[in-house]
C-alpha cells in the first residue's frame, strides 16, 4: 500500500521560533498533499491544499504567512509554523493522494507543542 | 457550505453490533469515505462509497444513500480495539479534478465495553 511519512513526530519548541514539518510519499508520487489541523477530541481540519509546483491553497481562516506551505517535488511538501504560539499546539496531518487513486493516505501525524 | 454531521459519541458492547450514522450537505458529491483513528494516531481508511447501497468488508460494512445524503458504517462482533474515532469523510469534486479534497465530520467517539 502507498505509504506517507511524516517528520518529525513530536516536537516541542518555544514561542516565537519557527518549526518545519515535512511530508513524503515514500513509494509514490503525489499530485496533491494536504495539510490538517486537529486539537483534543476535534475532527481533521483542514488548512490547505498543495499542488506540485504550484502555490498552496489556503482554506477560510487560515493565515498563509503564518503557516507556510512548499510542496517543491512530486515527493515531499513541508509545512512551516512561523512565530510559533501556544495556541498553535496540536496536531498536523499531512495525506497525500496519488496521481491515479481515489482518496487519500495520511502521514503518522506531527503533534507540535509550543511553550 | 459544507456540512457532515456525526454523533459525537456512542457506547457499545463487546461482542455486539453498532451503527454510526452520518448525514452530509456539500457543495458537489464524489464519493464518501469512513477512517477510523486511535487516539493520537492518524486515520487509517475503512471504506470508500460512491454509489448506492452497501459495501462488505469482513466485520465492517458502510452504506450510502445519495439521495438522502446519508452513510452509516456498521461495525460486527465489537471488540475492544474498535474503541477508536471514526471519521466520515466526503469529496465534493472528483478525483481528477485540481480542487479535489475530503472534507471531514467532526467524528464519532466509540467506546467498547466488555
Amino acid at each position: 500500500g502507498a505509504v506517507v511519512s511524516q517528520h518529525p513526530s513530536w516536537v516541542i519548541c518555544k514561542s516565537g521560533t519557527s518549526v518545519k514539518i515535512e511530508c513524503r510519499s515514500l513509494d509514490f508520487q503525489a499530485t496533491t498533499m494536504f495539510w490538517y489541523r486537529q486539537f483534543p477530541k476535534q475532527s481533521l481540519m483542514l488548512m490547505a491544499t498543495s499542488n506540485e509546483g504550484s502555490k498552496a491553497t489556503y482554506e477560510q481562516g487560515v493565515e498563509k504567512d503564518k503557516f507556510l506551505i512548499n510542496h517543491a517535488s512530486l515527493t515531499l511538501s513541508t509545512l512551516t509554523v512561523t512565530s510559533a504560539h501556544p495556541e498553535d499546539s496540536s496536531f498536523y496531518i499531512c495525506s497525500a493522494r496519488r496521481q491515479s487513486g481515489l482518496g487519500a493516505f495520511f502521514g503518522q501525524g506531527t503533534r507540535l507543542t509550543v511553550v | 457550505g459544507q456540512n457532515i454531521d456525526q454523533p459525537t459519541e456512542m457506547t457499545a458492547t463487546e461482542g455486539a453490533i453498532v451503527q454510526i450514522n452520518c448525514t452530509y450537505q456539500t457543495s458537489g458529491f464524489n464519493g464518501l469515505f469512513w477512517y477510523q483513528q486511535h487516539a493520537g494516531e492518524a486515520p487509517t481508511f475503512l471504506s470508500y462509497n460512491v454509489l448506492d447501497g452497501l459495501e462488505e468488508k469482513g466485520r465492517f460494512s458502510s452504506f450510502l444513500s445519495r439521495s438522502k445524503g446519508y452513510s452509516y458504517l456498521l461495525l460486527k462482533e465489537l471488540q475492544m480495539k474498535d474503541s477508536a474515532s471514526y471519521l466520515c469523510a466526503v469529496s465534493p469534486s472528483r478525483w481528477m479534478d485540481s480542487s479535489y479534497k475530503l472534507i471531514f465530520g467532526s467524528g464519532t467517539r466509540l467506546l467498547v465495553r466488555p
